[in-house]
């Protein structure tokens, strides 16, 4: 089957810079992507990763190891409208090319 | 603006009712998903649908039907609603564009239909 994990919160002030963890077992990992959710709203695609390496998109990176099967989603210059929650999603192809999403991991920006 | 629209936006109902969630795009994609998302517990796929012709189960398919109307409509229904399948449920759209890397990992998500079963 497939299994994503990340932690479940992170806290950090505004103007810092922060990274959100994703680990990922799957069998036919095909790339791995981020979403933002914020509360009451719908997820919304941020970045993704198909090879090896960090994709920088503003303020926002996101960095893929297949070896390792582990990415992260790095923001600097934290602003108070980063707090939401960021899920990695993973497409398996030996999932019918299914989307298969972390649990998420809500991070809180404090003044 | 294109967009992905779902209707109702919030529903409560009682438990043995039929439920209908539906879902329209203007963005002309082939690609249509639905999801629940519980809390803790992220976005899992019910059902998803390539094209028209083409309807597939996710993940947590059970309990729950889908309908495929036209390119742009893609309906969920709850048979037989249970207080277990309170949850939100998500509309979502792809188009893989084989000249652009990343677009098949690029899913747009309607608004989301808060549904609760008493």
């Amino acid at each position: 089957g497939q299994s994503l994990e990340q932690p479940s919160e992170v806290t950090a002030v505004e103007g810092a810079i922060v990274q959100i963890n994703c680990t990922y077992q799957t069998s036919g990992f095909y790339g791995l992507s981020w979403y933002q959710q914020h509360d009451g709203g719908a997820p919304t695609f941020l970045s993704y990763n198909g090879l090896d390496g960090l994709e920088e998109t503003g303020r926002f990176s996101s960095f893929l190891s297949r070896s390792d099967s582990y990415g992260y989603l790095l923001l600097q210059e934290l602003q108070m409208k980063d707090s939401a929650s960021y899920f990695c999603a993973v497409r398996d192809d030996n999932y019918g090319q299914n989307f298969v999403f972390g649990p998420g991991t809500r991070l809180s920006v404090l003044p | 603006d294109a967009d992905v629209t779902q209707t109702p936006r919030n529903r409560i109902t009682k438990t043995g009712k039929r439920i209908m969630l539906e879902c329209s795009q203007t963005k002309g994609h082939d690609r249509m998903y639905w999801y629940r998302q519980d809390p803790g517990l992220g976005l899992r796929l019910i059902y998803y649908s390539f094209d028209v012709k083409d309807i597939n189960k996710g993940e947590i398919s059970d309990g729950y039907s889908v309908s495929r109307q036209a390119q742009a409509k893609f309906s969920l229904s709850l048979e037989s609603a249970i207080p277990n399948q309170t949850a939100l449920y998500f509309c979502a759209t792809s188009d893989p564009d084989r000249g652009r890397e990343g677009s098949y990992n690029e899913q747009f998500f309607g608004p989301g239909t808060r549904l609760t079963v008493l």
